[in-house]
């Protein structure tokens, strides 16, 4: 079984609708962070969080919101999407308890599509 | 300038060839490096760290000139398999946060 799991893993909707993306992880680390792919953009990212208590804007926030449900739970809304948030949308975990600025581990992705 | 900066590509080699990749950082205080290595539509897996000493995996070598700001991947002996984007990973410029800024990846075709 994957550690960081996202779904969906393929998502097509509409202008204007409330679109929710999940993630769980079973590795046990408390930083989790989602970013967004669009291609020769690299990645970007949209929000981060520490623990449950804890949670940071990344650089592209605007039109996205998050909840830290659980330490092993990190989801992500888009309120109102809109076609220019089509994008491949990664979760990602690390752990801090072997030192700062450790590697970070990636889910599958989901693919976004609005119309 | 972009945080980190990397050659898109693409590079097209031979099998067997040995193919160098550079990526410039542009904050001196960074701390952690890191090569991953993605797929076409997949996700990015990481490959290996960066130490200062350079550092070595098999047919791939890492290095880091902080002189210089940049960090290189070597890979000899090229496979079909070693067929990806190669991202270049620096920690942010607000360090200890476990932030990382990725560059936009080199891709690479091994031909037969």
């Amino acid at each position: 079984d994957a550690d960081v799991t996202q779904t969906p893993r393929n998502r097509i909707t509409k202008t204007g609708k409330r679109i929710m993306l999940e993630c769980s992880q079973t590795k046990g680390h408390d930083r989790m962070y989602w970013y967004r792919q669009d291609p020769g953009l690299g990645l970007r990212l949209i929000y981060y969080s520490f623990d449950v208590k804890d949670i940071n804007k990344g650089e592209i926030s605007d039109g996205y919101s998050v909840s830290r449900q659980a330490q092993a739970k990190f989801s992500l809304s888009l309120e109102s999407a809109i076609p220019n948030q089509t994008a491949l949308y990664f979760c990602a975990t690390s752990d801090p308890t072997r030192g700062d600025n450790q590697p970070q581990h990636f889910g599958d992705g989901t693919r976004l599509s609005i119309l | 300038r972009k945080e980190v900066e990397q050659d898109p590509g693409p590079f097209n080699v031979p099998e067997g060839a040995t193919v160098a990749f550079n990526c410039t950082y542009s904050n001196s205080a960074s701390q952690s490096f890191f090569w991953y290595r993605q797929d076409c539509r997949k996700e990015p897996k990481l490959l290996m760290s960066v130490y200062s000493s350079g550092n070595e995996d098999g047919r791939f070598t890492a290095q880091l000139n902080r002189a210089s700001q940049y960090i290189s991947l070597l890979i000899r002996d090229s496979k079909l398999s070693d067929s990806a984007t190669y991202l270049c990973v620096v920690n942010s410029l607000s360090s200890n946060t476990g932030k990382l800024i990725f560059g936009q990846g080199t891709t690479l075709q091994v031909k037969p």
